[in-house]
C-alpha cells in the first residue's frame, strides 16, 4: 500500500514564525501536492511538484513556498505565518499514469496564534 | 471554467436505506472522475474512479458511482447505508489544464464536500 506521512498531526505557531511542513511518500511517485482544507471551501491546491526540484503554483500559492530536493520528500514552507493560514494541510502523491489517483497523508492541523 | 459541484452540504439517511451523494462537473474533454472519503481527523481515502467504459463504477466499502455524460453527473451510491459510512465525501475531476511534464501531472479539482450522516 502507498504510504504518505506528514511530520506533524497538530502544530501551533505564532504569527510571524517560519513554519515547515514535511511530507514523505514511499511509492516512488513523481507527482506530489500540497492542499489546504477549509470548511465550505473543500480542498484548494497550494503547490505541486512533478519532479525533483520542479514545482508549479496551484490556485492559492501566496504566502507559501515549497521545496523538493529528493523524490520522496515535499516540504511546504510558510515564510511568515499569519492567522489566516490556520487550516488543515494535506499532502498527496500520484504517479504519472493516466488518470492516476492521488494518495493522501493524514493531514496537519496548523493553528497560528 | 473547470469545476466540480456538490450541491448538498449534508445528506442524512437512516441505516439500511440506500444513499446517494450528488456530484456534477464541468470540464473540457473527457472527464476523469473520482470519489474520496474523509473520516474525522484523517486524510482522504480513494473510493473509486471513472476513466472510460461502463457507466457504473464499483469501488471500496460497497460504494458505486454512476457516470451520466448528458447530465454531467457522477453520483455516489450505496444500496444499504451503515453508521460507519458517516464521513465527509469529496468528488473530484482531473484538471485538463496546463502542460504535461513528460507524464500526467494528475492535478485534481475537488468539490466542497458533502457530509454524510447515517442514523442508527
Amino acid at each position: 500500500d502507498v504510504k504518505v506521512t506528514q511530520s506533524s498531526r497538530y502544530l501551533v505557531k505564532r504569527t510571524g514564525e517560519k513554519v515547515f511542513l514535511e511530507c514523505v511518500q514511499d511509492m516512488d511517485h513523481e507527482n506530489m501536492f500540497w492542499y489546504r482544507q477549509d470548511p465550505g471551501l473543500g480542498l484548494r491546491l497550494i503547490y505541486f511538484s512533478y519532479d525533483v526540484k520542479m514545482k508549479e503554483k496551484g490556485d492559492i500559492p501566496e504566502g507559501y513556498s515549497v521545496s523538493r530536493e529528493k523524490k520522496e520528500r515535499f516540504s511546504l514552507i510558510l515564510e511568515s505565518a499569519s492567522t489566516n493560514q490556520t487550516s488543515m494541510y494535506l499532502c498527496a502523491s500520484s504517479n504519472t499514469g493516466y488518470p492516476g489517483e492521488q494518495y493522501f497523508g493524514p493531514g496537519t492541523r496548523l493553528t497560528v496564534t | 471554467a473547470q469545476s466540480v459541484a456538490q450541491p448538498e452540504d449534508q445528506v442524512n439517511v437512516a441505516e439500511g436505506n440506500p444513499l446517494t451523494v450528488k456530484c456534477t462537473y464541468s470540464v473540457s474533454g473527457n472527464p476523469y472522475l473520482f470519489w474520496y472519503v474523509q473520516y474525522p481527523n484523517r486524510g482522504l481515502q480513494f473510493l473509486l474512479k471513472y476513466i472510460t467504459g461502463d457507466n457504473l463504477v464499483k469501488g471500496s466499502y460497497g460504494f458505486e458511482a454512476e457516470f451520466n455524460k448528458s447530465q454531467t453527473s457522477f453520483h455516489l451510491k450505496k444500496p444499504s447505508a451503515l453508521v460507519s459510512d458517516s464521513a465527509l465525501y469529496f468528488c473530484a475531476v482531473r484538471d485538463p489544464r496546463g502542460a504535461d511534464y513528460g507524464g500526467a501531472t494528475n492535478k485534481l479539482i475537488f468539490g466542497t464536500g458533502t457530509l454524510l450522516a447515517v442514523q442508527p
